[in-house]
């Protein structure tokens, strides 16, 4: 069965700092990896998604996220958060023609000022 | 053009009520995902509709939960004798076609639905 691990319920950093999210995911065959961003009040976001090719790839808001099949993880990076990227951040998996997606359990994401 | 929208936004209910919960997608996606989003179980597929296909209700918690979509557009989750545990924020998604890789998923703000 296909399962995905979010280490970090809570994350905080300062406003232009960095960020790394962590997501790793369980499943025998080839993943169809996303991210979703989820604002309060809001529906989900698509931020990016992996399918393959290229394992770094880029999405919207200026996030990246970076597929390692040895790791099975597909953490997602910003260079420089700003304070309207404070919202949680969900790592999803599906298989190719799948239709279900497997969720994270979300990282929550608090920017400093 | 106009995402998926979701009615009611909140909806609060006595334990043993049923409720409807009403999903609207974006017009000509074919495809509409349920989805539960609680506290206890986070995010979790519930039931998936593709075009005139027999449904995957292979994520419905029990048999008080179905889900209807009528002339494949709008689609009702009803929830029977309502539990406190079915207290979740209902997220309902819609896309152009099954498969995830042409296909994205785009969610509606969902129904909070608080059972008493």
């Amino acid at each position: 069965a296909q399962s995905v691990t979010q280490p970090d319920i809570h994350i905080t950093v300062s406003e232009g700092a960095s960020l790394e999210l962590r997501c790793n995911y369980s499943y025998g065959a080839t993943p169809y990896l996303f991210w979703y961003v989820q604002s309060p009040g809001q529906g989900l976001q698509l931020l990016l998604k992996y399918f393959s090719g290229d394992t770094l790839v880029q999405g919207i808001k200026g996030f990246e996220a970076e597929f390692k099949r040895s790791q099975s993880s597909f953490n997602l990076r910003k260079p420089s958060v700003h304070w309207s990227d404070a919202a949680e951040y969900f790592c999803a998996v599906t298989r190719e023609y799948g239709n279900k997606l497997v969720f994270g359990a979300g990282t929550i994401l608090r920017v400093k000022s | 053009g106009a995402g998926v929208s979701q009615s009611p936004s909140n909806k609060v209910t006595e334990k043993g009520k049923d409720v409807e919960l009403r999903c609207d997608p974006i017009s000509g996606h074919t495809a509409l995902y349920w989805y539960r989003q609680s506290l206890g179980q986070g995010l979790e597929f519930l039931i998936y509709f593709q075009g005139n296909s027999a449904p995957d209700k292979s994520g419905l918690p029990s048999d008080r939960f179905s889900a209807e979509r009528t002339g494949g557009s709008v689609s009702t989750l009803t929830i029977q004798r309502t539990q406190q545990e079915d207290s979740a924020v209902y997220l309902c998604a819609s896309s152009t076609g099954p498969g995830p890789r042409y296909n994205e998923q785009f969610f509606g703000p969902g129904t909070r639905l608080t059972v008493l």
